[in-house]
């Protein structure tokens, strides 16, 4: 499995945006480029996903770097909701439904 | 509402005693799986099942079985618990098997914990 890296934590205030880098510079030409997000004491929770073009949807945009090997998650307007661990996980085309998850970035966000 | 439920929410048992963790999703997915956390060590898959009657193991299988008679239910088996199985424990399911274009559902998490 192609490997991820992230911050181990980041910060933000309350109704600013929030920028979660990922690197992957290994990504191969089928992966996928998937980011879930775990609350405390919750199961992970899908948030957005893309492949080449950068994504946008209700909970947030997925900015994908025009070689691949790196991502950004855009959360436009943090809410103390969106405190969580954030896994950037790249999910191979052929093998298609296991997600590999690394540590993530923990988000803390101040109110 | 499109979910996944697991059951029991919480478990305490003792070394030996054989138990089950329930686990149904209602969107007639395909692909289920478990996964476990801990500590330090994330999310692990145990096993999986691209479809009725197809299981296979995932990274850390070892003292757990699964089994897969409908596609809504992927129950978690512990035949003989042992403290290294106390964890945290997700089922999980998406829609189709074999895409990695589709959206995984978690369900709310096991603790288990085995004395």
């Amino acid at each position: 499995d192609a490997k991820t890296t992230q911050p181990n934590s980041m910060e933000s205030n309350e109704e600013e945006p929030v920028h979660l880098p990922c690197n992957h510079s290994t990504i191969s030409g089928t992966d996928y480029i998937h980011w879930y997000r775990q609350l405390p004491s919750q199961g992970p929770e899908y948030v957005i996903h893309g492949l080449t073009s950068n994504v946008n949807n209700r909970m947030a945009s997925l900015a994908i770097a025009e070689d691949r090997k790196s991502s950004t998650l855009i959360l436009h307007r943090a809410t103390l909701r969106d405190a969580a661990v954030y896994y950037c996980i790249l999910r191979d085309r052929e093998y298609g439904n296991k997600l590999v998850f690394g540590a993530g970035t923990i988000l803390r966000v101040k109110s | 509402e499109a979910q996944v439920t697991q059951n029991p929410r919480y478990l305490i048992t003792v070394t030996g005693k054989k138990l089950t963790v329930t686990c149904s999703q209602n969107m007639n997915h395909e692909y289920m799986s478990w996964y476990r956390q801990d500590p330090g060590l994330g999310l692990r898959q145990i096993y999986y099942s691209m479809n009725v009657e197809v299981t296979d193991k995932g990274d850390v299988p070892e003292g757990y079985k699964v089994s897969r008679k409908e596609k809504r239910n992927f129950p978690l088996i512990l035949e003989s618990p042992s403290p290294n199985q106390t964890s945290l424990y997700f089922c999980a399911s998406s829609p189709r098997s074999g895409f990695a274009n589709t959206e995984a559902f978690f369900g709310q998490g096991t603790r288990l914990t085995v004395v």
